[in-house]
């Protein structure tokens, strides 16, 4: 079945550092990736969407100068948080969608926690 | 605008009990619902999904929902609940993108199941 693969699961950074998430698809080709973060005990916000070769759509909220995004091939986005501080610490998931199926595979998601 | 709204946030059941979560949506056209369960510190499983065939969705584990568009709701049962069911559950929208051609999925907010011996 289709796969998608995070990395790292877990990560713990510095305050002011940068942290890139990857999000991959193991054996299928994604036009599009989603985005999500959890917060302890709450459900998934979608951050963004991610389709590849343009730019990412964000949620409103979202900032994405502080939230980069880039999908630059069919089985890879990543997430890079910019410049961490404790408030990003959280959990990451990302989906990937089967190009031209409606079918959502999920990572098993990155802890990152921000000292 | 499309959401769905998980109406406990805590379900507390005995092993070999019925399971009942419940979920109620709201969607301007026909919309396509799922389940999703989560483990603890891990990503996401689909249950089972509706997207406008039967009525009666049935998923794995011995899950399922039924749509029931009267009601607006998208209740998710499993006839006798096992220890290794404990986890959280989200009843998920699809939402389309017309701009973009895709859908994305908004979460209710979810409910905890626990199962005790």
């Amino acid at each position: 079945g289709a796969v998608v693969s995070q990395h790292p699961s877990w990560v713990i950074c510095k305050s002011g550092t940068s942290v890139k998430i990857e999000c991959r698809s193991l054996d299928f080709q994604a036009t599009t990736m989603f985005w999500y973060r959890q917060f302890p005990k709450q459900s998934l916000m979608l951050m963004a969407t991610s389709n590849e070769g343009s730019k990412a759509t964000y949620e409103q909220g979202v900032e994405k100068d502080k939230f980069l995004i880039n999908h630059a091939s069919l089985t890879l986005s990543t997430l890079t948080v910019t410049s961490a501080h404790p408030e990003d610490s959280s959990f990451y998931i990302c989906s990937a969608r089967l190009t031209g199926a409606n079918v959502l595979t999920f990572g098993a998601g990155s802890r990152l926690t921000v000292l | 605008a499309q959401s769905v709204t998980q109406l406990d946030s805590h379900v507390s059941v005995s092993e070999g009990t019925p399971v009942l979560l419940r979920c109620n949506y709201s969607s301007s056209y026909s919309p396509s619902l799922f389940w999703y369960v989560q483990h603890p510190n891990k990503g996401l499983q689909l249950l089972l999904k509706y997207t406008s065939a039967a009525t009666l969705v049935k998923g794995i584990n011995g899950f399922e929902a039924e749509f029931k568009k009267s009601e607006t709701s998208f209740h998710l049962t499993k006839p006798s609940a096992h220890m290794s069911d404990a986890a959280e559950y989200f009843c998920v929208v699809s939402v389309i993108m017309f701009s973009g051609g895709y859908n994305k999925l908004i979460f209710g907010a979810g409910t905890r199941l626990a199962v005790h011996p």
